[in-house]
């Protein structure tokens, strides 16, 4: 069974700094890979998806990479903002059509 | 822009009862999905459609059924509600051909079983 697994479970940092969340998944052939946010009381916005065969996407001040080899990803943020603060989950689809999640990183950009 | 649309947002329910959370989609999406988000267990899979006429089980399937009513619409039945169903449920959709669409997610229906 694919394993998901987010480090750290949390993060605050001050308004500016840049910071990497990082996802690791325990079976390398995943279809894709899709970082979200998900701010308090509400849904899943997504973010980035990055297919098996792409190493990484970017929008805006956001930069996803993978290696599926090493089973990792990491979602990067450039000058964070004070609205950069959720919840982030990546999650993976392998087999079938169903997203595996992560129990997510909850970040913190105080101002 | 509606994207998915769930009904109700908030829910609650005495145990034993029954209730059907409702989920429509306008982005002509094939497949259709029905997680649950629990403190400390992350998001989990109780059913899928992959396309309509048809439906799947599952990580966390008991206790729940499913209707695909059409292929905008996908139903979750909670048929005798018990306190460990108590939870946040999600429905999302996406293309089918998994490899590059994302799934879209709705706002959610938070229900409490008491």
């Amino acid at each position: 069974k694919q394993e998901v697994t987010q480090i750290p479970a949390a993060l605050s940092v001050p308004e500016g700094e840049n910071l990497v969340l990082n996802c690791s998944f325990t079976d390398s052939a995943i279809y894709n890979l899709q970082w979200f946010r998900q701010d308090p009381g509400k849904g899943l916005t997504s973010l980035l998806l990055i297919q098996s065969s792409q190493r990484e996407q970017t929008s805006g001040r956001l930069n996803a990479s993978l290696d599926k080899s090493s089973g990792r990803s990491t979602l990067y943020i450039a000058a964070s903002q004070p609205g950069d603060s959720a919840t982030y989950l990546c999650a993976v689809i392998d087999s079938g059509y169903a997203l595996n999640f992560g129990k997510g990183t909850s970040l913190l950009v105080t101002p | 822009n509606a994207g998915v649309t769930q009904t109700p947002k908030f829910q609650v329910l005495k145990t034993g009862q029954s209730m059907t959370l409702q989920c429509a989609q306008d982005m002509n999406h094939n497949s259709m999905y029905w997680y649950r988000q629990d403190p400390g267990m992350g998001l989990r899979l109780i059913y899928y459609s992959a396309s309509e006429g048809t439906t799947d089980k599952g990580e966390v399937p008991n206790g729940y059924n499913v209707s695909r009513l059409n292929k905008r619409e996908f139903s979750l039945r909670l048929e005798s509600a018990a306190p460990s169903q108590t939870s946040v449920y999600f429905c999302a959709s996406s293309d089918l051909g998994q490899g590059d669409q994302p799934q879209h997610f709705g706002d959610g229906t938070r229900l409490s079983i008491l």
